[in-house]
């Protein structure tokens, strides 16, 4: 089955890190960018990271840069998000995503999410 | 960076009604937008992509129209699947949402 599975969310205090990933299945993992998009619950979507197929160019948010780190194994069929100095308005449902390689694309494919509560 | 402007935020409609979504970039984005559909504890599913081009297993009821900065998601015959939340994105510099239209049954 063609999927991406999320994990590693929880709930931490704030300035606390987390590391979430993201396990591809089902299809050519380096076929593909990743991304990471985040939701705080019944509100909208915000894109957070993203990397290119074979993790030599990576992107951020301004709110995330310098704290968040995206990096991918080709070889496990994962994405990773290292997040750091957590604040209480990193909260959030995150959500893996791929986007074809190549030309800027849409995100054709999402996980479930992980649910990250910064919370002191 | 690129904002997204979506309306309406909410709409009611019944079974079998026409209805549209807009979305306006602050700044020309071609065809670089998506169209997402979302119900209640589910992923995102990316229904339109390049602002009209349907993905495959997406209902023809479904069409995306507009280049440039205007935009509008249109669903001919509402069906019950229908109801759900309904996200514009930018594609063409980074990433950038809408806020959402959320569809309820009147």
């Amino acid at each position: 089955e063609v999927q991406l599975v999320e994990s590693g969310g929880g709930v931490v205090r704030p300035g606390g890190s987390l590391r979430l990933s993201c396990a591809a299945s089902g299809f050519t993992f380096d076929d593909y960018g990743m991304s990471w998009v985040r939701q705080v619950p019944g509100k909208g979507l915000e894109w957070v990271s993203g990397i290119n197929w074979n993790g030599d160019t990576t992107s951020y948010e301004d709110s995330v840069r310098g704290r968040f780190t995206i990096s991918r194994d080709n070889a496990k069929n994962s994405l990773y998000l290292q997040m750091n100095s957590l604040r209480v308005e990193d909260t959030a449902l995150y959500h893996c995503a791929r986007t074809p390689r190549g030309e800027p694309g849409a995100f054709d494919l999402w996980g479930q999410g992980t649910m990250v509560t910064v919370s002191s | 960076d690129i904002q997204m402007t979506q309306s309406p935020s909410t709409l009611s409609a019944s079974v079998g009604d026409r209805v549209t979504i807009t979305c306006r970039a602050s700044q020309s984005i071609r065809t670089w937008l998506a169209w997402y559909q979302q119900k209640p504890g589910k992923a995102p599913k990316l229904l339109i992509s390049m602002a009209s081009t349907l993905e495959s297993g997406v209902p023809s009821r479904f069409r995306g129209s507009g280049s440039g900065t205007d935009f509008t998601l249109t669903i001919s015959s509402l069906q019950p699947d229908d109801f759900a939340t309904y996200f514009c994105q930018q594609y063409k510099s980074f990433y950038t949402f809408g806020q959402g239209t959320s569809l309820d049954i009147k």
